[in-house]
C-alpha cells in the first residue's frame, strides 16, 4: 500500500499569505496525485487532479506540482474560504489511499 | 447538476449487517466508475471500494475486504454497497463518489454521506 505523508500537520496562515502545502509518497505515483479541500461538516471537494490540473470551479489562486514521490499544493493569496483541511490522494496502485491531511488555520 | 444522494446508515450492533445505497443524476451513470470511501468521526478520508462502470471490475480496501461487496444497477442508477459482519471502527460517514472520468479514480462529485454507527 503506497502511504502518503502530509506535511505539515497544521499551517498557521493570514489572509493573502501563501500556503504551500506537502504530499509524500512512500514510492512513485507518477502525476496519479489530487488535492481535495474539505471544510467542517461538508463533504471534501476535488480542488486539482492529476498533480496540476484544475477541476471545474477550482481558483486560480490553487496550483498543483510535482512528480514522483513528491507533490505541492500552492495557494497563491489565502481567501477566508480557504482556511480548511487538505488532503492528497493517490490513484497509481490500488488500493486508493489519502494522506492524513492538513489543516490551514487563521493565525 | 450531477447529485449523489446516500442512504441506508444507522444504528447496527456488531456482527450485523448494512446496505448502503446511493442514488445518481445529473450525468450518465453508466459512463462511470464508482467509489464508497468513508471518514471515521474526527478522523481522515479512507478509500473503500470501486467498481467499473460496467460492473464488470470492482476493487476493495484490505479492511473491508471479504465483509463489503459493491454493486451497481445501471437501469436505475444507483451504487450499493453491502456491509457484513460490522465491527466498531467500521463506525464512520459513508461517501459515495464519482471517477472524474474513465480510469481516473479521482473523485470529482461526492454526495453529503450516510452514517453508519456500529456499537451494542
Amino acid at each position: 500500500e503506497i502511504v502518503l505523508t502530509q506535511s505539515p500537520a497544521t499551517l498557521s496562515l493570514s489572509p493573502g499569505e501563501r500556503a504551500t502545502l506537502s504530499c509524500r509518497a512512500s514510492q512513485s505515483v507518477s502525476n496519479y496525485l489530487a488535492w481535495y479541500q474539505q471544510k467542517p461538516g461538508q463533504a471534501p471537494r476535488l480542488l486539482i487532479y492529476d498533480t496540476s490540473n484544475r477541476a471545474a470551479g477550482t481558483p486560480a489562486r490553487f496550483s498543483g506540482s510535482g512528480s514522483g514521490t513528491d507533490f505541492t499544493l500552492i495557494i497563491s493569496s489565502l481567501e477566508p474560504e480557504d482556511f480548511a483541511v487538505y488532503y492528497c490522494q493517490q490513484r497509481n496502485n490500488w488500493p486508493l489511499t489519502f494522506g492524513g491531511g492538513a489543516r490551514v488555520e487563521i493565525k | 447538476q450531477v447529485q449523489l444522494v446516500e442512504s441506508g446508515g444507522g444504528v447496527i450492533q456488531p456482527g450485523g449487517s448494512l446496505r448502503l445505497s446511493c442514488a445518481a443524476s445529473g450525468f450518465t451513470f453508466t459512463n462511470y466508475g464508482m467509489h464508497w470511501v468513508r471518514q471515521a468521526p474526527g478522523k481522515g478520508l479512507e478509500w473503500v471500494a470501486f467498481i467499473a462502470y460496467d460492473g464488470g471490475e470492482k476493487n476493495y480496501a484490505d479492511s473491508v475486504k471479504g465483509r463489503c461487496t459493491i454493486s451497481r444497477d445501471n437501469s436505475r442508477n444507483r451504487l450499493y454497497m453491502e456491509m457484513n459482519n460490522l465491527r466498531d471502527e467500521d463506525t464512520a460517514l459513508y461517501y459515495c463518489a464519482k471517477d472524474v472520468r474513465w480510469k481516473v479514480h479521482e473523485f470529482d462529485s461526492w454526495g453529503h454521506g450516510t452514517l453508519v454507527t456500529v456499537s451494542s
